[in-house]
């Protein structure tokens, strides 16, 4: 089975402008969440949706967004970057609801602003 | 979700045991401890997890104390692809909440 994918891996863009990064979960798996990592700290969470609705939000201005669609796949978008918005950002799916469930994470996209 | 306190670093030889201590002394009686670990550019992985029984898996043992405000992470033979930085979590399971990583430990594994 494939595991959690994201696209693109690396991306350059240029302050002010607006990216796209998709993650397509674990088949199976309702819940995806997105997390930032800068350079020598641990991942930060952004957001959590399940079953395309969201369920959590972490501190992040409202320039990030999300959304999940139907078939569970998920798009973050970040608009007007910011140099500091560079980081690694990761997917991480599960099952989701109430149990107790693990979570796997994608290798996740790089994101430079220049 | 509780904090968690981690030595930044340490060193183990390849083929001994890797004892990585996790300090939760806040964590209620609810919450599980979670370890992840990330190996350099890639997304965390997880390793093991339990709320107050120690577990073993085919990764790692995990031993949380009686009153559970601390916890050990064993890989019981390091190994080079050991190599990586450790995350401890506590968290409520079955809940939209998030993984509240902190700085880890980054384990070296030596020949």
């Amino acid at each position: 089975d494939a595991g959690v994918t994201q696209s693109p891996t690396h991306l350059i863009k240029t302050r002010g402008q607006q990216v796209t990064l998709r993650c397509s979960p674990i088949s199976g798996h309702k819940s995806v969440s997105w997390y930032q990592q800068v350079l020598g700290q641990g991942p930060q969470f952004i957001f959590q949706y399940y079953e395309k609705e969201e369920r959590g939000r972490g501190n992040f201005p409202d320039r990030f967004s999300a959304r999940q669609f139907p078939n569970y796949s998920s798009e973050l978008n970040v608009n007007a970057l910011l140099l500091g918005d560079s980081a690694l950002y990761l997917c991480a799916s599960s099952l989701g609801g109430t149990g107790n469930y693990g979570y796997t994470f994608g290798s996740g996209t790089r994101l430079t602003v220049v | 979700d509780a904090k968690t306190t981690q030595p930044p670093s340490m060193d183990c030889a390849e083929g001994r045991a890797a004892n990585l201590p996790c300090n939760h002394s806040t964590i209620s009686g609810n919450e599980y401890v979670y370890w992840y670990r990330q190996i350099h550019s890639q997304g965390p992985q997880y390793i093991i997890h339990g709320l107050k029984n120690n577990e073993t898996n085919e990764m790692a043992s995990l031993i949380i104390t009686e009153d559970r405000k601390s916890s050990t992470l064993i890989l019981p033979h390091a190994t080079l692809r050991d190599t990586a930085v450790y995350y401890c979590i506590v968290r409520v399971p079955g809940t939209a909440s998030k993984l509240t990583f902190g700085t880890g430990t980054r384990l070296q594994v030596t020949l």
